[in-house]
């Protein structure tokens, strides 16, 4: 099954804590996005890639890394989280190329709280 | 700063009528429309998509794209409940891969 996974799908943690959210997806997509969504914001885009080790910033970046080592994976990584970085996060993907290649598929969400 | 803008709604309409959503884009460059729908607390999940002027239909819905506007459209014909959900207007602004979404306009269809 075609699909963009994330993990984890919840997770709690403190202030200052380094974590990383995984994303991975089956469909050989050259581009890989991140979005975060918050109420009466929308989705934001947090950073994007265009192919392996190809990578920009989106309109949120700060307080965000990420990495392209492979085609299937895009990693986001809070080096030090805060409470403003409490959101609902989707990683998508998309083929590439033509018009219609733009189409993004997202993965599940991952649900993050920074106390 | 390219924008996207749609209503946030709610847009309440009752079962079997026509549910009639709008955005516009200030980037007059952009190429790809696309028209999501998000179930709540679930991913947006691409319903349409539309590249030239015009109307584009899938089955209940037609998306209506008018550049020199800046404006597109997504009509959802015969309303159902479980049409009742946020749908998103996101606009492929500059090169590469980059989506601008707007806030999203929450439809609501009663029986």
């Amino acid at each position: 099954e075609a699909q963009v996974t994330q993990n984890p799908r919840y997770l709690i943690t403190v202030t200052g804590k380094k974590l990383t959210v995984t994303c991975s997806q089956n469909m050989n997509h050259e581009y890989m996005s991140w979005y975060r969504q918050d109420p009466g914001l929308g989705l934001r885009q947090i950073y994007y890639s265009m192919n392996v080790e190809v990578t920009d910033k989106g309109d949120v970046p700060e307080g965000y890394k990420v990495s392209r080592k492979e085609k299937r994976n895009f990693p986001l990584i809070l080096e030090s989280p805060s409470p403003n970085q409490t959101s609902l996060y989707f990683c998508a993907s998309s083929r590439g190329g033509s018009l219609e290649s733009y189409e993004q598929y997202f993965g599940p969400g991952t649900r993050l709280t920074v106390t | 700063q390219k924008e996207v803008e749609q209503n946030s709604g709610p847009l309440s309409v009752p079962e079997g009528a026509i549910a009639s959503l709008n955005c516009t884009y200030s980037d007059r460059g952009s190429q790809s429309f696309f028209w999501y729908r998000q179930y709540s607390g679930k991913s947006p999940e691409l319903i349409m998509s539309i590249y030239s002027n015009g109307d584009k239909e899938d089955g209940r819905f037609t998306a209506q794209l008018n550049k020199a506007s800046q404006y597109v459209s997504l009509l959802i014909r015969d309303s159902q409940p479980s049409d009742s959900a946020t749908y998103l207007c996101a606009v492929r602004s500059g090169g590469y891969n980059k989506l601008i979404f707007g806030a999203g306009t929450r439809l609501a269809v009663h029986p």
